[in-house]
């Protein structure tokens, strides 16, 4: 079975601090993708890579940046995190040419004070 | 902007009826098409793709593609309570970006 594992599903950070929230794939998937899900503005997309130390910027990048190192891990770092960036985090993962068949994480409620 | 759209609900349905989902993109280069289930707390799952112009069914669920019109609908036949979720309809266009829109919430009623 294909899987995204997210590594924290609760997060409770204070306003300024850094946070990694890390994504693993286990399906030799190519593309990887982390969105953000907010009441009444559905997901969008905030960075995607379709191969390993590529990254490019989806429709709301700004406050965050991403890592991928290894084909299967794609991190999503917020330097300083801010109250606006409460939020849940879904990580997906694609093969490539497999268009928006996307395989989703459990997602990663964060919190921040 | 491009942009994909769908009534947000919530749409009720009787058990057993035929539950009818809707939405439009304004992307016309559009190239495929896809709908999620999505149970509260809980990440979306794919249910349908579909990417050419006609129906595809799939068990209990059909989805329908017009590219003219630039609607995409999905069907689902003889509701059951285990349906109620949310339904986001996705898209993906021809710069290979995947847009979803904001969901349908479905609540089947027993």
């Amino acid at each position: 079975d294909v899987k995204v594992t997210q590594s924290s599903r609760y997060l409770v950070k204070r306003t300024g601090e850094k946070v990694f929230l890390e994504c693993v794939q286990d399906m030799d998937h190519e593309n990887m993708f982390w969105y953000r899900q907010d009441p009444g503005l559905g997901l969008r997309l905030i960075y995607f890579s379709y191969d390993v130390k590529m990254k490019e910027k989806g429709d709301i990048p700004e406050g965050y940046s991403v890592s991928r190192e290894k084909k299967e891990r794609f991190s999503l770092i917020l330097e300083s995190a801010s109250t606006n960036q409460t939020s849940m985090y879904l990580c997906a993962s694609s093969l490539t040419g497999a268009g928006g068949e996307l395989f989703f994480g459990e997602g990663s409620r964060l919190t921040v004070l | 902007q491009k942009e994909v759209e769908q009534n947000s609900g919530p749409l009720s349905v009787p058990e057993g009826a035929i539950a009818s989902l809707n939405c439009t993109y304004s992307d016309r280069g559009s190239q495929s098409f896809f709908w999620y289930r999505q149970y509260s707390g809980k990440s979306p799952e794919l249910i349908m793709s579909i990417y050419s112009n006609g129906d595809k069914e799939d068990g209990r669920f059909t989805a329908q593609l017009n590219k003219a019109s630039q609607y995409v609908s999905l069907l689902i036949r003889d509701s059951q309570p285990s349906d109620s979720a949310t339904y986001l309809c996705a898209v993906n266009d021809k710069d290979d970006k995947i847009i979803f829109g904001k969901g349908t919430r479905l609540h089947i009623l027993p």
